[in-house]
C-alpha cells in the first residue's frame, strides 16, 4: 500500500536558520504530494502541493520539489521565524477505486527559538 | 507504532439514512481527535475537534446537528452523518493524538457515497 515517511522530530532551530524536513513516499504511479501545517491548538492547513514530477510547490517562503527519481518531497525554508513553530505533515493523494485517498506521515514538530 | 483504525472504509447508502463512522486508537489513549472532510480534488477541511469527555468544537460552516461527533472514551470517537444526502458524499478522515506534544496519527479514511 501507500506510505509516507517523515523525519522524526522535534526539530529545534534558531530564528533565521535554514529548514529542511525530509519526506519520502511509497506509492505506485504518480500521486499528488502535499505539505500540511498544524499550528498549536488548530487543525491542519494546506501549506503547499505538487501534482506531477519536477513540480515545485511554494507558499509563505516554504518550498518542496516533487522528485520522482528519489520518491521525495522535502520541505525547505531559507529563513525560519518563530511564527513557523508548528507540526508539519507530508501527505500523498492517489486514486483508489475511483476516489482519491490521502495518506499522511506522522508529522514533524518544528520549534523556532528567538 | 501507534495505529488509528477507521471503520468502515467504504459505505454506500440511500439518501435520508444516517451513517456512523468510527475512529479508534488501538494502542494509545487519544485525548484529542480531529475529523476532516475532503471534497474531490481538494485538500482536507477540518470539520471539528473533539476532546475526550467534552463537546466537540466545530469549525465555522459545519452543521453540528448534521455531523454528530461523540468522543466518549479515550480510544473511540464517532462521526454520525444524519439524514445523509448526495451532497454529503465525500472522503472523511480522522486523526488522533495523545497529549499535546505527541504525534498525530491518521486513520485510513472512509469513503461515503450517498445515492
Amino acid at each position: 500500500g501507500n506510505s509516507v515517511t517523515q523525519m522524526e522530530g522535534p526539530v529545534t532551530l534558531s530564528e533565521e536558520a535554514f529548514l529542511t524536513i525530509n519526506c519520502t513516499y511509497t506509492a505506485t504511479g504518480y500521486p499528488s504530494l502535499f505539505w500540511y501545517v498544524q499550528y498549536p491548538g488548530e487543525g491542519l492547513q494546506l501549506l503547499l502541493k505538487a501534482t506531477k514530477a519536477d513540480d515545485k510547490g511554494s507558499n509563505k517562503g516554504f518550498e518542496a520539489t516533487y522528485r520522482k527519481e528519489t520518491t521525495s518531497f522535502h520541505l525547505e525554508k531559507g529563513s525560519v521565524q518563530v511564527s513557523d513553530s508548528a507540526v508539519y505533515f507530508c501527505a500523498l493523494r492517489k486514486n483508489s477505486g475511483g476516489y482519491q485517498k490521502v495518506t499522511f506521515g506522522t508529522g514533524t514538530k518544528l520549534q523556532v527559538i528567538p | 507504532g501507534a495505529v488509528v483504525s477507521q471503520h468502515p472504509s467504504w459505505v454506500i447508502c440511500k439518501s435520508g439514512t444516517s451513517v456512523k463512522i468510527e475512529c479508534r486508537s488501538l494502542d494509545f489513549q487519544a485525548t484529542t481527535m480531529f475529523w476532516y472532510r475532503q471534497f474531490p480534488k481538494q485538500s482536507l477541511m477540518l470539520m471539528a475537534t473533539s476532546n475526550e469527555g467534552s463537546k466537540a468544537t466545530y469549525e465555522q460552516g459545519v452543521e453540528k446537528d448534521k455531523f454528530l461527533i461523540n468522543h466518549a472514551s479515550l480510544t473511540l470517537s464517532t462521526l454520525t452523518v444524519t439524514s445523509a444526502h448526495p451532497e454529503d458524499s465525500s472522503f472523511y478522515i480522522c486523526s488522533a493524538r495523545g497529549v499535546s506534544n505527541q504525534p498525530q496519527h491518521f486513520g485510513d479514511g472512509t469513503r461515503l457515497s450517498i445515492l
